[in-house]
């Protein structure tokens, strides 16, 4: 069964402060890793889609990295703006539909 | 105007009481999702399709129904509301094979159930 798990569950930073979030799968074959940002009481936002190890993309302050059993979104000098929870999923080729993580809620303070 | 929308975006209702909520997009995308968020659960699958023709139980169908009347229309259907489906809804769409997979929220129906 494909899993997802996201660490921390919630992090703090002042702004400027720079900082990874991690997620951690397992998955039968892997057709994508997607990062979603969400904002409270609003839809996921897509970020991101990593499809093999080493792959890597950025967009603004955020980074993600993808290895065989984990992927990162490095959040360099992070702004208050960038508080949101961000969720991690991943599309195996046993399955047709995204598996998904609880997130990491992020809190950047000024 | 946004891609994927949802109406109502707020409801409450009694226990008890049938309940649709749909899902409009303009995305042209063949697949389409109906996902429940709980606080500490994440995102789970409901129902999807995949066309017109096409529905599949996800997950945590138990008490839910749906209706894919149009390639841009997917309804979900609580037939008999009880409490604990009180939680945020959220419709998806995504494009059929190829590289790219990734899926498209709409801004969610927030529902509870009394």
């Amino acid at each position: 069964e494909d899993q997802v798990t996201q660490s921390p569950e919630a992090l703090r930073l002042q702004e400027g402060e720079s900082s990874s979030l991690n997620c951690s799968y397992t998955v039968s074959g892997l057709r994508g890793l997607f990062w979603y940002r969400q904002d409270p009481g609003k839809g996921p936002e897509f970020l991101f889609t990593l499809y093999s190890a080493g792959e890597e993309k950025e967009k603004e302050r955020l980074k993600a990295t993808l290895t065989k059993k984990e992927s990162f979104l490095h959040i360099t000098a992070p702004k208050p703006e960038d508080s949101a929870t961000y969720l991690c999923a991943v599309l195996g080729t046993g399955f047709q539909k995204l598996v998904f993580g609880t997130g990491t809620r992020l809190l950047v303070s000024p | 105007d946004a891609d994927v929308t949802q109406t109502p975006r707020n409801r409450i209702t009694k226990t008890g009481k049938r309940i649709m909520l749909e899902c409009s997009q303009t995305k042209g995308h063949d697949r389409m999702y109906w996902y429940r968020q709980d606080p500490g659960l994440g995102l789970r699958l409901i129902y999807y399709s995949f066309d017109v023709k096409d529905i599949n139980k996800g997950e945590i169908s138990d008490g839910y129904s749906v209706s894919r009347q149009a390639q841009a229309k997917f309804s979900l259907s609580l037939e008999s509301a009880i409490p604990n489906q009180t939680a945020l809804y959220f419709c998806a769409t995504s494009d059929w094979g190829g590289v790219h997979n990734e899926q498209f929220f709409g801004p969610g129906t927030r529902l509870t159930v009394l």
